[in-house]
């Protein structure tokens, strides 16, 4: 079935640099690629999302970048705000309609 | 409604007992999905109805959990003979996949089991 894996576990950058984070997926026929923000003791939240018919798509500090051959696709925070600290969930959409999730990836800016 | 909706928020039961975490979705949400959260870990998916299909239960840890969806509507989680381990927060999620596909989620039923 469908697997999404997302690198890394945990990440720690200073404020104003920018953050990277990884996934990839395993079902070629996913088309929808959607990253979600959870804050502390809240519930998840969509930051942006991208279809399988565009490579990039950007919203201010926030930018997503898709490689349909490679199957991976990667978010960049860019000048990293105290606000920005949270865990981030990629997620792919299956062939069955199915969201598969990534494990997460707790970032941590460092004033 | 204005958004996904859980009961109760929080819900504390002693071991053996059994539970009922309810989620109403967003109305006209065709997909409706629970997932388990244990503290400072990620999502793990439990079950996923999507429209009059039959359920991917793929994610049930065990016989002792089982859900229903009501109508296309109203799902509800049940726990049987609840365990230490089963304590989490438990959430719901619904869409309208291939409309928008956007995955909203409820605030969560937090479940202690003592």
């Amino acid at each position: 079935g469908e697997n999404v894996e997302q690198h890394p576990s945990t990440l720690s950058v200073q404020e104003g640099d920018s953050a990277v984070i990884k996934c990839t997926y395993s079902d070629s026929a996913s088309n929808y690629f959607p990253w979600y923000k959870q804050e502390l003791g809240k519930r998840p939240q969509l930051i942006i999302d991208i279809r399988s018919n565009v490579g990039e798509k950007k919203d201010q500090r926030i930018a997503v970048t898709l490689n349909k051959t490679a199957k991976h696709f990667s978010l960049h925070i860019t000048e990293t705000q105290p606000e920005d600290s949270a865990v981030y969930f990629c997620a792919a959409k299956s062939s069955a309609s199915k969201i598969i999730f990534g494990s997460g990836t707790r970032l941590s800016i460092r004033p | 409604g204005a958004g996904v909706s859980q009961s109760p928020s929080n819900k504390v039961t002693e071991k053996g007992k059994d539970v009922e975490l309810r989620c109403d979705p967003i109305s006209g949400h065709t997909a409706l999905y629970w997932y388990r959260q244990s503290l400072g870990q990620g999502l793990e998916f439990l079950i996923y109805f999507q429209g009059n299909s039959a359920p991917d239960k793929s994610g049930l840890p065990s016989d002792r959990f089982s859900a229903e969806r009501t109508g296309g509507s109203v799902s509800t989680l049940t726990i049987q003979r609840t365990q230490q381990e089963d304590s989490a927060v438990y959430l719901c999620a619904s869409s309208f996949p291939g409309i928008t596909d956007i995955q909203y989620f409820g605030a969560g039923t937090r479940l202690s089991v003592l």
